[in-house]
């Protein structure tokens, strides 16, 4: 079976500062991955998606930044954090080629001070 | 292009109560359609999903029905209970394939004991 996970589960980080977040996925190989921001009671923004190793595609302007260095690994970065990037951030997968059913991880509650 | 709309809530009801969150869509020929939830602090959960014309979703007791006539996919359930208090997310996967789902805002429903 397939495991998604997510690290950390939570991080405080003061504005300025840079970010990295990281997710993996077990049991599939060349899966489609997605990178999601949430804000507090909002619907899900699609920041990133990858369809394979060093490909990233970019949904949406902003300071943050996507990277894909092994199959199943996805990390979201920022070289200096905004108020505004606070959020929750769910990595997905979906099976790669054709995209139906996306699966979600924990995610990550980013809390900028 | 395509799109997804949802009923706004928060929905409120009472526990045992019949449950519809309604869910149409815009999209051309036939996408699949999914239903997802979220519970509080959590990342997202396929609930069910259907992906031609008349197919019902199933799962936990909630049901979904394709309807292309209607374009349409509104959930359903016959008794709710506290545990079914989330976020619930309908979702497309379009047939002219970019690797996203087209996602609703999102309906938040609360039932009181």
């Amino acid at each position: 079976s397939q495991t998604i996970h997510q690290w950390p589960a939570t991080l405080v980080q003061p504005v300025g500062s840079p970010l990295s977040l990281e997710c993996t996925v077990e049991g599939t190989s060349n899966p489609n991955l997605y990178w999601y921001r949430q804000a507090a009671g909002r619907g899900l923004q699609l920041l990133f998606y990858s369809v394979g190793i060093g490909q990233i595609s970019s949904e949406v302007p902003q300071n943050l930044s996507a990277s894909r260095p092994q199959d199943r690994q996805f990390i979201l970065s920022s070289k200096k954090l905004l108020l505004s990037d606070s959020g929750f951030y769910l990595c997905a997968w979906s099976w790669g080629g054709r995209t139906y059913e996306q699966y979600f991880g924990p995610g990550t509650r980013l809390t900028v001070t | 292009g395509d799109s997804v709309t949802q009923m706004e809530g928060p929905v409120t009801l009472s526990e045992e109560a019949f449950l519809t969150i309604n869910c149409t869509y815009t999209a051309t020929g036939y996408p699949s359609l999914f239903w997802y939830v979220q519970y509080p602090g959590e990342g997202l959960q396929l609930l069910l999903k259907a992906t031609k014309a008349d197919d019902k979703g199933s799962n936990k007791g909630f049901e979904a029905t394709y309807r292309k006539e209607t374009t349409s996919f509104h959930l359903e359930k016959g008794s709710v209970q506290v545990s079914d208090s989330a976020v619930y997310f309908c979702a497309l996967s379009p047939m002219e394939s970019n690797y996203q789902l087209i996602w609703g805002a999102g309906t938040k429903l609360i039932i009181k004991p």
